[in-house]
């Protein structure tokens, strides 16, 4: 079975770092590039973060630019994201997803189940 | 980076057929897919360009991209997000604010 599985979310204080990882497992996670897309309590989903299959494109959102970074580990089957900095507008449900391109676009899929951060004080 | 407009909320009549728009520039050059979320779920995919799925059915024309429901059901009542590539094309950054399909 193909999964996601985020794990490394909690509360921190403004300003503060965390660190998520996603587990992935049931398909070949090397050639596949990932991504961190995050949903604030009540809102639509906003891109995070994009690394490919060898981390050599990696894209940041402008909101997180400079204070986040992905990365992943092939030979562990994980994917991260150090975030730093933290602002309570990074407050969110953090999710992974696979991408899938083709030549007109591509696609996310599967998702992870999420891991909460929180940012107060 | 770019924009995808959606309309905050559709209903539909139980049976009947909807259609969801997504409007941005970015597709006019590649397509949308979309995705479904339930309360205190994580999105699914539920279709991607112009395929079909099930009673899921995607379309598109200038830069508006549709996703069409023929006979709704009570479980597809769900908050639905398109997204596509970004204007420079590198990743699939860009996701439209969702629309909230009620079931009537």
């Amino acid at each position: 079975e193909v999964q996601l599985v985020e794990s490394g979310g909690g509360l921190v204080k403004p300003g503060g770092s965390l660190r998520l990882s996603c587990a992935a497992s049931g398909f070949t996670f090397s050639i596949y590039t990932m991504n961190w897309v995050r949903q604030a309590p009540g809102k639509g989903l906003e891109w995070v973060s994009s690394i490919s299959s060898s981390s050599s494109y990696i894209y940041y959102a402008d909101s997180v630019k400079g204070r986040f970074t992905i990365s992943r580990d092939n030979a562990e089957n994980s994917l991260y994201l150090q975030m730093n900095s933290l602002r309570a507008e990074d407050t969110a449900v953090y999710y992974c997803a696979r991408a899938h391109y083709y030549d007109s676009s591509g696609y996310y899929s599967p998702w992870g189940q999420g891991t909460l951060v929180t940012v107060s004080s | 980076s770019s924009e995808l407009t959606q309309d905050p909320a559709v209903s539909v009549a139980l049976g009947q057929t909807v259609r969801i728009t997504c409007q941005g520039d970015s597709l006019r050059n590649y397509d949308a897919s979309w995705y479904q979320q339930k309360p205190g779920q994580a999105p699914v995919l539920v279709i991607y360009g112009k395929n079909n799925r099930d009673r899921f059915s995607g379309s598109s024309s200038g830069n508006t991209a549709s996703l069409t429901i023929t006979g709704a059901q009570a479980e597809d009542e769900a908050d639905y997000y398109c997204n596509s590539r970004d204007s420079s094309g590198k990743h699939l950054g860009v996701f439209g604010g969702g629309t909230k399909l009620t079931v009537l």
